[in-house]
């Protein structure tokens, strides 16, 4: 069983399109985030929800709204989508927010491609 | 916002050798934690050291921190072809986020 999921695996769009990612986790964690990672294999925190509430907001821009529907699930929608929005966006869960509950599981990433 | 820095950027190595990387921090830290990437694949939990901890082990890892250098090494020894991936370290500052560095590339040559 996978632990973290998401949808798609691969996404080609143009620029200015809307798109939507989605992830599950079936672990029972509290927890759950976005990150992006660039080409240069840099990976940085966007957004983090704790029982359905958001508690990280990275100074991402506007253009992206995450959306916790319940604790399991966190997507992620992008409007207008840029060129620079070219990335590969990792999904993760943790059981908490502090101490060793920070153990992060990740899911096995979107690959987005805005041309 | 602050992030750790690995080193080397890149490591090849031959099957069987140790494998040595090191990262550093800027701030305080709860803990620090250590993640492999598989090559398009997502990050996988390796090992967590808490700050009051000098060394940890687990199977054919070592991890080590020095606070007072703010500084964390991670051995992998007698290395083995599917050890190749990016390994990062990841600290946690009582934000309530991990903060990545910007990985070490391991290639283990058969």
């Amino acid at each position: 069983d996978t632990a973290v999921s998401q949808t798609p695996k691969y996404l080609v769009t143009q620029m200015g399109n809307d798109k939507s990612i989605k992830c599950e986790q079936n672990l029972g964690h509290d927890t759950m985030y976005w990150y992006k990672q660039d080409s240069k294999k840099f990976l940085k925190i966007m957004f983090s929800y704790n029982n359905k509430e958001l508690i990280i907001n990275e100074t991402v821009p506007n253009r992206f709204s995450p959306k916790s529907p319940d604790k399991a699930h966190l997507n992620l929608h992008i409007n207008s989508l840029e060129l620079g929005d070219s990335a590969v966006y990792f999904c993760a869960s943790s059981q908490g927010i502090t101490g060793d509950q920070e153990t992060q599981y990740f899911g096995p990433g979107t690959r987005l491609l805005v041309l | 916002s602050q992030q750790g820095e690995e080193d080397p950027q890149a490591l090849s190595i031959q099957e069987g050798e140790n494998a040595t990387m090191n990262c550093s921090y800027k701030t305080s830290i709860n803990n620090l934690q250590w993640y492999r990437q598989n090559s398009g694949r997502g990050l996988v939990h390796l090992i967590l050291i808490r700050s009051n901890e000098r060394e940890k082990h687990s199977g054919r890892l070592r991890v080590t921190l020095d606070t007072s250098k703010k500084s964390s090494s991670l051995l992998i020894t007698a290395s083995r072809a599917a050890d190749t991936a990016s390994y990062f370290c990841a600290t946690d500052d009582s934000s309530y986020k991990l903060i990545f560095g910007s990985g070490t590339r391991l290639l283990v040559r058969p």
